[in-house]
């Protein structure tokens, strides 16, 4: 099946700093997602990522849909306490019988210091 | 409007015992997920219903999970004999259809079998 391998783990960081995770697929993606899960709830939508390097932005985030279409990164600028939560990407292959299904990172856990 | 809401939002059980979990999803939405977390992991695909059509079970780990959908809106996933590794957080999401890719979470039900 398709394997997504989503990166760093978890990372530290000091408030103001910026933040970059990426993901990258054995396989081709139509498209792309980016959710952040804050303890306790369920994980919410941040971007959605449609077309081979196609660049978003959504306030201080940004993601990009990688040309290969096999990867894709998601920046975080001027980080504050809030960011603190986990991070998946997703991903959707239009091909094969399972169109509907999403493909799911592990997860970056970010933890931000004031 | 309201997003999806689950229930219980905790649930700690006996092993053995049967549990049923409950997922409204967003009005109007005709696709619904039903996935489990388990700690440091990914989402992990385990049902998936779109209107009336035959469910996409492929996803359950044992003859132990099933979920029905009435009336193509609430859903139940019912775990029998529950296990020790049962335990996770259970997620349901929906979306406004298959060809929809972007997919809106509840906030989770934790299960906990001791």
């Amino acid at each position: 099946g398709q394997q997504l391998n989503q990166s760093p783990q978890s990372m530290f960081i000091q408030e103001g700093e910026d933040v970059s995770m990426n993901c990258t697929s054995s396989s081709i993606f139509n498209t792309w997602l980016w959710y952040k899960q804050d303890p306790g709830e369920g994980p919410v939508l941040l971007i959605a990522l449609y077309k081979a390097g196609e660049l978003t932005s959504n306030g201080r985030l940004t993601a990009q849909f990688g040309i290969t279409r096999k990867d894709s990164f998601l920046n975080i600028s001027a980080s504050i306490p809030s960011d603190v939560g986990i991070y998946f990407c997703a991903g959707r292959s239009d091909s094969g019988g399972s169109n509907y299904k999403l493909t799911f990172g592990k997860g970056t856990l970010l933890t931000v210091n004031p | 409007g309201a997003g999806v809401s689950q229930s219980p939002s905790n649930k700690v059980t006996e092993k053995g015992k049967d549990v049923e979990l409950r997922c409204d999803p967003i009005s109007g939405h005709t696709a619904l997920y039903w996935y489990r977390q388990s700690l440091g992991q990914g989402l992990e695909f385990l049902i998936y219903f779109q209107g009336n059509s035959a469910p996409d079970k492929s996803g359950l780990p044992s003859d132990r999970f099933s979920a029905e959908r009435t009336g193509g809106s609430v859903s139940t996933l019912t775990i029998q004999r529950t296990q020790q590794e049962d335990s996770a957080v259970y997620l349901c999401a929906s979306s406004p259809g298959p060809s929809s890719p972007t997919q809106y979470f509840g906030p989770g039900t934790r299960l906990l079998v001791l």
